[in-house]
């Protein structure tokens, strides 16, 4: 059974920088493409990264472009997420989830979950 | 972008019963849908892809139809489990897939 486990969260001011994480385990992580997705609470779910197994092709919402950035380590079986000049609409449970190839594309699903993180801005 | 709408937003529905929850999206997007559903402080599950297709170990009471721009879920005999939050997704575009805003099912 596939395992990911998002740590990293926590309250943070406003401008300011988070980095979240990611471990994956029970999987061959560098076979597959990895995505963020989170969700304000009481809200839907909005997709934020995608990241192909081997970090040649990245993608973002407009909504975080240019403030995060995507990133993975395949020797350490993580993903990542730097995040920069936080918002209080950055708000939010980060889920990473694993998709259901090796490359993100037309078709790609989300086919495991972490249990999220919870990233709150406020002042 | 392609936007995904859900309705309706709940639905009440007793043990037992069939629904069906749809999703349109803003332009063709072909087959390219998922459904998701997200039980009270869990994280997502996926369920279906390709807009018809079960996920390996989700249960045959659950069913996807459609293509194009509209879309349907359609849960029979419901369960108590089943009671939760149904998100479509499409993945139409590498790099940008959307969700659509929740259809809440409660007893």
């Amino acid at each position: 059974e596939v395992v990911l486990v998002e740590s990293g969260g926590g309250l943070v001011l406003p401008g300011r920088s988070l980095r979240l994480s990611c471990e994956a385990s029970r999987f061959t992580f560098d076979d597959f493409a990895m995505h963020w997705v989170r969700q304000a609470p009481g809200k839907g779910l909005e997709w934020v990264s995608s990241i192909d197994w081997n970090s040649d092709r990245i993608g973002y919402a407009d909504s975080v472009k240019g403030r995060f950035t995507i990133s993975r380590d395949n020797a350490k079986n993580s993903l990542y997420l730097q995040m920069n000049s936080l918002t209080i609409d950055d708000t939010a449970f980060y889920f990473c989830a694993k998709d259901n190839g090796h490359i993100a594309v037309a078709g790609s699903a989300f086919e495991d979950w972490g249990q999220g993180t919870l990233v709150t801005v406020s002042s | 972008d392609v936007q995904m709408t859900q309705s309706p937003s709940s639905l009440s529905a007793s043990v037992g019963d069939t629904v069906t929850i749809t999703c349109r999206a803003s332009q063709n997007i072909n087959t390219f849908l998922n459904w998701y559903q997200q039980r009270p402080g869990m994280a997502p599950k996926f369920l279906i892809f390709a807009a018809s297709s079960l996920q390996s170990g989700v249960p045959a009471r659950f069913s996807g139809s459609g293509s194009g721009t509209e879309f349907t879920l359609t849960i029979s005999n419901l369960q108590p489990e089943d009671f939760a939050t149904y998100y479509c997704q499409q993945s139409s575009t590498s790099h940008g897939y959307t969700f659509g805003q929740g259809t809440k099912l409660e007893i």
